[in-house]
């Protein structure tokens, strides 16, 4: 599982309210990611980490903030939770320094805004 | 139009069965191709990686690449129901291998 965990790993919340999902790695690999995952879209990136402090955004941003203070750590916030936004999240990470090196996939988390 | 094209199924083939699974896409600058397969409620997982036209041989997959048509393949010989889960095509271009993924193809092999 390339030592990757996504926390919570249901939840379910009300239009209008913060929600913070956390993804957490052991190998200290440099890159990571966010994906949502929805019926008749497969997995769209979100945002992505190339370091601590540094990170850019994917093709459905819109809505979501990151933050990356620790190697091991990546947080997607939703500011504000739309209905939009239920979806299942994943966490990857890049497994080496090379843009050849292949992603790994977290469990995935499922949330719902009502 | 989609970057990344796949037909979402569902297949069904009875085991032991050839199974191809098929991607296009529109963007020539794609240099990194992957399979991942994903169970129900779980994430997914790498199954092959290739970056360069040709196949590729693992076990009983097979991953194809066609640059020139902008076609990819995966090919699963003697299917076991095992492999009942969606299948998803992958692919990236550039140093932060920002994946573009096709919609996912539904197998079901049956006994």
């Amino acid at each position: 599982d390339a030592g990757i965990t996504q926390s919570p790993r249901h939840k379910v919340t009300e239009t209008g309210t913060p929600v913070t999902l956390r993804c957490h790695q052991t190998e200290n690999h440099r890159y990571m990611y966010w994906y949502r995952q929805d019926p008749g879209h497969g997995l769209r990136l979100i945002h992505y980490s190339y370091g601590v402090k540094d990170t850019d955004k994917g093709e459905v941003s819109d809505g979501y903030s990151v933050s990356r203070s620790k190697t091991e750590d990546f947080l997607l916030t939703l500011e504000s939770a739309t209905s939009s936004q239920t979806s299942v999240y994943f966490c990857a990470i890049r497994s080496g320094s090379t843009a050849y090196n292949e992603q790994f996939f977290g469990p995935g988390t499922r949330l719902t805004v009502l | 139009q989609k970057e990344v094209e796949q037909d979402p199924g569902p297949l069904s083939v009875p085991e032991g069965a050839i199974v191809s699974l098929n991607c296009t896409y529109s963007n020539s600058a794609f240099q990194y191709f992957m399979w991942y397969r994903q169970y129900s409620r779980k994430g997914p997982e790498l199954l092959m990686y290739t970056y360069s036209s040709g196949n590729k041989e693992d076990g009983r997959f097979t991953a194809q690449v066609d640059k020139s048509s902008k076609y990819i393949s995966l090919f699963i010989r003697d299917s076991q129901p095992s492999d009942s889960a969606t299948y998803l095509c992958a692919m990236s271009v550039g140093t932060a291998s920002k994946l573009t993924f096709g919609t996912g193809t539904r197998l079901q092999v049956t006994l």
